[in-house]
């Protein structure tokens, strides 16, 4: 089935830095949505992204609909020691048979150092 | 009160056995997922269902079944459950509008 490839796999950093992390397909996608996870816990909704170039914040994070329709890049400003966990970029396709079903990339493993 | 619950949280069982898990909403969302997350995998959808009378399934769906009991409730079953069933798993709830998912806490299952 659809892959989403999403990079990096793991990063880390020092507190207070920023950081960009992104998702690509292969096909058009209608929705791009990012998640982040904690240990233990059920992946929560960063940000929804409906339309293509849309450029959305939340607080410290930002998230970009690329133009292509076949990207997307979640950044986040000033990172801080609770920023630790893994995000997931996940998409639906345009067209066909996807219902609405969400294709997640891999996940990027984010640590902060104080 | 979370708006996704799941039953139980933790489970530990051994091969062959049959295992429920179970998931409730109160967000009034019509369309219900199951998935599986592996480490290093992502999560997989194994079986969705878009109202009480329409089950799918999804990519990884050989082994499980399901039950959508009510618009709020959406189980999944193992029939005979085998050690590589050994995961985590989430379900979620999205609104037809939209489409965008939210998860609950997840299932850790462990296949003795």
């Amino acid at each position: 089935g659809q892959q989403l490839n999403q990079s990096p796999q793991s990063m880390f950093i020092q507190e207070g830095e920023d950081v960009s992390m992104n998702c690509t397909s292969s096909s058009i996608f209608n929705t791009w949505l990012w998640y982040k996870q904690d240990p233990g816990e059920g992946p929560v909704l960063l940000i929804a992204l409906y339309k293509a170039g849309e450029l959305t914040s939340n607080g410290r994070l930002t998230a970009q609909f690329g133009i292509t329709r076949k990207d997307s890049f979640l950044n986040i400003s000033a990172s801080i020691p609770s920023d630790v966990g893994i995000y997931f970029c996940a998409g639906i396709e345009a067209g066909g048979t996807s219902y609405g079903k969400l294709t997640f990339g891999q996940g990027t493993i984010l640590t902060v150092h104080p | 009160d979370a708006d996704v619950t799941q039953t139980p949280r933790n489970r530990i069982t051994k091969t062959g056995k049959r295992i429920m898990l179970e998931c409730s909403q109160t967000k009034g969302h019509d369309r219900m997922y199951w998935y599986r997350q592996d480490p290093g995998l992502g999560l997989r959808l194994i079986y969705y269902s878009f109202d009480v009378k329409d089950i799918n399934k999804g990519e990884i769906s050989d082994g499980y079944s399901v039950s959508r009991q009510a618009q709020a409730k959406f189980s999944l079953s193992l029939e005979s459950a085998i050690p590589n069933q050994t995961a985590l798993y989430f379900c979620a709830t999205s609104e037809s509008a939209t489409d965008t998912q939210y998860f609950g806490p997840g299932t850790r299952l462990t296949v003795l």
